[in-house]
Formats: structure tokens, C-alpha cells, sequence
């Protein structure tokens, strides 16, 4: 079993729509939690990080549910701009912190 | 620039041929991350390096794959008798120190193409 699972999707919306990108991870040791964003033959770069109170950015909501070990991705009114792969993230203690990333997850937001 | 660079930025490389790849992460940075992504797919882990502890080699796919890293400078990842399945992007990350809470940062990669 992967250590961060993450729907690849693709995701297709209109403009306007709400999308949720769900990710379960399996290592109780998991401390820290990320979304990364990566457009299409880049790099990945942070989006957010997820707190156990749930967090909100403009548009993008994260969330955290320990208990089940899952980590969530709300974007409402989709933009064209936010097509792109989301990587969900986890640190994990291994005596010092390795960070995992999920396989992604890709959305297509169109006009 | 203070970003993560890597080099080269392309490697086209026959069969059989053995490869470098470098990676200079941001000064100062102690935790030190390859990844591969091969096309259309999500990253894969192959080592991490933090400080200097011994390094967690547990991604490496074969023994055809090795990475050195020197202290808190530059890693040079080495791919040897290159096969054509190598044929990916080889993303390398550093975060400023090993905590749970660091943001991870990534050079643009070195796309590698086996022939």
C-alpha cells in the first residue's frame, strides 16, 4: 500500500464549479500536511499546509481528519488557472522528517 | 538566483552510458530530496538526505542508481548502464531543516531521455 493515496483523476469542471480532492495517508507517524501545486512541465510548488483546525486561502480550503487519516482539497469558483495537478504531501517522523508526496491528482477547468 | 538549480536541464544519453546529475540546493538548506516523475505520472521518491545523518536510500529502484551529497552543498545523483525504463524527469527538493513544518522547495529539473 502507498503511503500517500490520492485519486489521480482527471478532474474535469466548468468554470465556476466546486471541486474536492480527497487524500488518505497510512502512516500513523505522518506530522505534517501539504498541498503542492504543479502546472504542466514544472516543478511542484507549495500550495498550502493543512492544520488540524482546517485552514482557508482565498478560494482553497484544507482539511485534516486525524482519526481517519485523510486530508481534503475544497476549490470553489473554479479559474481556468487553477488547472494543474495537486500533490498531496505528508511528512512523516522517521527519527528526522521525510517528506512524501501523493501521485497527484489532476483537474482540468474549462471555459 | 537562491533557488534550488540543477544541472544539466536536458541529458539525452545512449544505452548502456552512465549519467550525472546535479543539484545545488538553497545555501543553508540541511534536508536534500531526489525524486523521479516519468511522463503523465506522479513523483517517486529514490533517496533523502538530511544533514549529516545516513542518508534513506529506500526509493532507489536498483543498484544502477547512487547519490552522494557532501555535507550541506551539492548532490550528484548517478544512474549507471542507463536503460530506456530510466527515461524520466529528475526532480531534486530542499527544505531548510529537517522539521515536520518546512516547505519543501524544487529545482526545475533535469529531463532525461535514454535512446
Amino acid at each position: 500500500r502507498k503511503e500517500v493515496e490520492q485519486d489521480p483523476g482527471p478532474f474535469n469542471v466548468p468554470e465556476g464549479a466546486t471541486v474536492a480532492f480527497n487524500c488518505t495517508y497510512s502512516n500513523s507517524a505522518s506530522q505534517s500536511f501539504f498541498w503542492y501545486r504543479q502546472d504542466c512541465r514544472k516543478e511542484p510548488k507549495l500550495l498550502m499546509s493543512v492544520y488540524s483546525s482546517g485552514n482557508e486561502d482565498g478560494r482553497f480550503t484544507a482539511q485534516l481528519n486525524r482519526a481517519s487519516q485523510y486530508i481534503s482539497l475544497l476549490i470553489r469558483d473554479s479559474k481556468l488557472s487553477d488547472s494543474a495537478t495537486y500533490l498531496c504531501v505528508v511528512s512523516i517522523n522517521t527519527g528526522g522528517f521525510k517528506t512524501i508526496f501523493g501521485a497527484g491528482t489532476r483537474l482540468f477547468v474549462k471555459a | 538566483g537562491a533557488g534550488v538549480s540543477q544541472s544539466p536541464s536536458n541529458k539525452v544519453t545512449e544505452k548502456g552510458k552512465d549519467v550525472e546529475l546535479r543539484c545545488d540546493p538553497i545555501s543553508g538548506h540541511t534536508a536534500l530530496y531526489w525524486y523521479r516523475q516519468r511522463l503523465g505520472q506522479g513523483l517517486e521518491f529514490l533517496i533523502y538526505f538530511q544533514g549529516n545523518s545516513a542518508p534513506d536510500k529506500s526509493g532507489l529502484p536498483s543498484d544502477r542508481f547512487s547519490a552522494e551529497r557532501t555535507g550541506e552543498s551539492v548532490s550528484t545523483l548517478t544512474i549507471q548502464r542507463t536503460q530506456q525504463e530510466d527515461s524520466a524527469v529528475y526532480l531534486c527538493a530542499s527544505s531548510l531543516f529537517p522539521g515536520s513544518d518546512t516547505e519543501a522547495f524544487f529545482g526545475q529539473g533535469t529531463r532525461l531521455t535514454v535512446v
